[in-house]
């Protein structure tokens, strides 16, 4: 089965600090790996996808890395701020319907 | 385009009590599915489906029932609630299995 797992389980920055989330999977045998963003009582907002063959993909200040063959994948958001504060979520997919979830890293960014 | 909606958006049962939870989708995505989460728990599978007329099962389907009559909708049923039920229920749909999920701003569901 497997296990998804985020560490840490919250995070507070100043303004301005770059910063790396953590996700780790026990199967490396995954479809695709997503990394999601989740506001206090809102939905998930997708923030990237990275297919079992890419090793990343970024958007604006995001940036998301797998390395299957460690099961690790890594968020980072360079020149966090205040509107960065949320919990980031990241979600393996094992086959055609097998996705699980972290239980999150809740952000918090100071002004 | 809306994307993915749900209705409703809270909602308080008693033990016993029935209801429907909806979710609509304007992307003509094949897959949809029904997911709860709970608190420090993530995300769970409940049901799924692949296409009009279909539905499987998830990782926690016990106690809820699907049906996907029109592409665009696939409704969660609660037969007879329990307190184990009450949790935040989210929609979810992609266009194929390796695309990217969507999802719905979820339905607030506590069951007394």
């Amino acid at each position: 089965k497997q296990e998804v797992t985020q560490i840490p389980a919250a995070l507070s920055v100043p303004e301005g600090e770059n910063l790396v989330l953590n996700c780790s999977f026990t199967d490396s045998a995954i479809y695709n790996l997503q990394w999601f963003r989740q506001d206090p009582g809102k939905g998930l907002t997708s923030l990237l996808l990275i297919q079992s063959s890419q090793r990343e993909q970024t958007s604006g200040r995001l940036n998301a890395s797998l390395d299957k063959s460690s099961g690790r994948s890594t968020l980072y958001i360079a020149a966090s701020q205040p509107g960065d504060s949320a919990t980031y979520l990241c979600a393996v997919r094992k086959n055609n319907n097998d996705m699980r979830f972290g239980a999150g890293t809740r952000l918090t960014v100071k002004p | 385009n809306a994307g993915v909606t749900q209705t409703p958006k809270f909602r308080v049962l008693k033990t016993g009590q029935s209801m429907t939870l909806l979710c609509a989708q304007d992307m003509n995505h094949e897959y949809m599915y029904w997911y709860r989460q709970d608190p420090g728990m993530g995300l769970r599978l409940i049901h799924y489906s692949v296409g009009e007329g279909t539905t499987a099962k998830g990782e926690v389907p016990d106690g809820y029932n699907v049906s996907r009559l029109k592409k665009q909708n696939f409704l969660l049923g609660l037969e007879s609630a329990a307190p184990s039920q009450t949790s935040v229920y989210f929609c979810a749909s992609s266009f194929w299995t390796n695309n990217e999920q969507f999802f719905g701003p979820g339905t607030r569901l506590t069951v007394l």
